[in-house]
């Protein structure tokens, strides 16, 4: 059990450019959320896949947002035109359907983003 | 839809003192509660789970949490902290089906003193 990674760790980039993370669940897990923490507070649900269908995706997920989960395998978040109010932590979490309860999320590391 | 409440922002004690942390929820349903941990610089770690049966659930590095429905109420607690539990510790919900996103308070972040 390697634990859930995402790529990259942090990332620095200037209003208005593309960026794209991701992320790898562990790898029996067919879920994968994506949620984002600002400063003070505790994540919010952005979207979430079983296995490569994103079945279910937040009001806080603008048009300027996608995800996909080719193969039901890792996942990317791209933001297009990044704006200062992107900067935060986007987190990756995978869970086995069903396990949540016994089990609850793996959540991976972070990618820590800055929009200068 | 779910919310979680967590009124502690920043609690400061001594080694060796009693934690509690309170947590209320709000879902009309049957829910499944969680308590997370963040120690500094590493990412969240479930700390316990509560999802049906005894409402007094023990988990890892001796902390327990009590669910109590008639409360809406998943507090957590420790009976002697160590300076090891300094984290931002949070509070999570899940309805007891579907897509098991969950819900997060937004956290306490607990500093314990030497």
């Amino acid at each position: 059990d390697t634990g859930v990674s995402q790529d990259p760790r942090h990332k620095i980039t200037k209003r208005g450019q593309n960026v794209t993370f991701r992320c790898d669940p562990i790898s029996e897990h067919n879920r994968l959320y994506w949620y984002r923490q600002t400063l003070g507070q505790g994540p919010e649900f952005l979207t979430y896949f079983q296995n490569e269908a994103q079945l279910e995706k937040s009001r806080l997920l603008s048009d300027r947002f996608s995800a996909e989960r080719p193969k039901g395998s890792f996942s990317t978040l791209e933001i297009q035109r990044t704006e200062q109010g992107d900067s935060a932590m986007y987190l990756c979490a995978s869970s086995l359907e069903g396990g949540v309860s016994f089990f609850g999320q793996y959540f991976g590391p972070g990618t820590r983003l800055t929009v200068t | 839809a779910q919310s979680v409440s967590q009124h502690n922002h920043h609690v400061i004690l001594s080694e060796a003192a009693s934690l509690e942390l309170g947590c209320n929820y709000s879902y009309g349903g049957t829910v499944n509660l969680f308590w997370y941990v963040q120690y500094p610089g590493q990412h969240l770690q479930l700390l316990l789970k509560y999802f049906s049966g005894d409402p007094l659930v023990k988990g890892i590095k001796g902390f327990e949490a009590e669910f109590i429905k008639s409360k809406f109420s998943f507090n957590l607690r420790k009976p002697s902290v160590q300076w090891s539990d300094t984290a931002e510790y949070f509070c999570a919900v899940t309805p007891n089906f579907g897509n098991e996103k969950l819900t997060f308070g937004t956290g306490t972040r607990l500093t314990i003193i030497p």
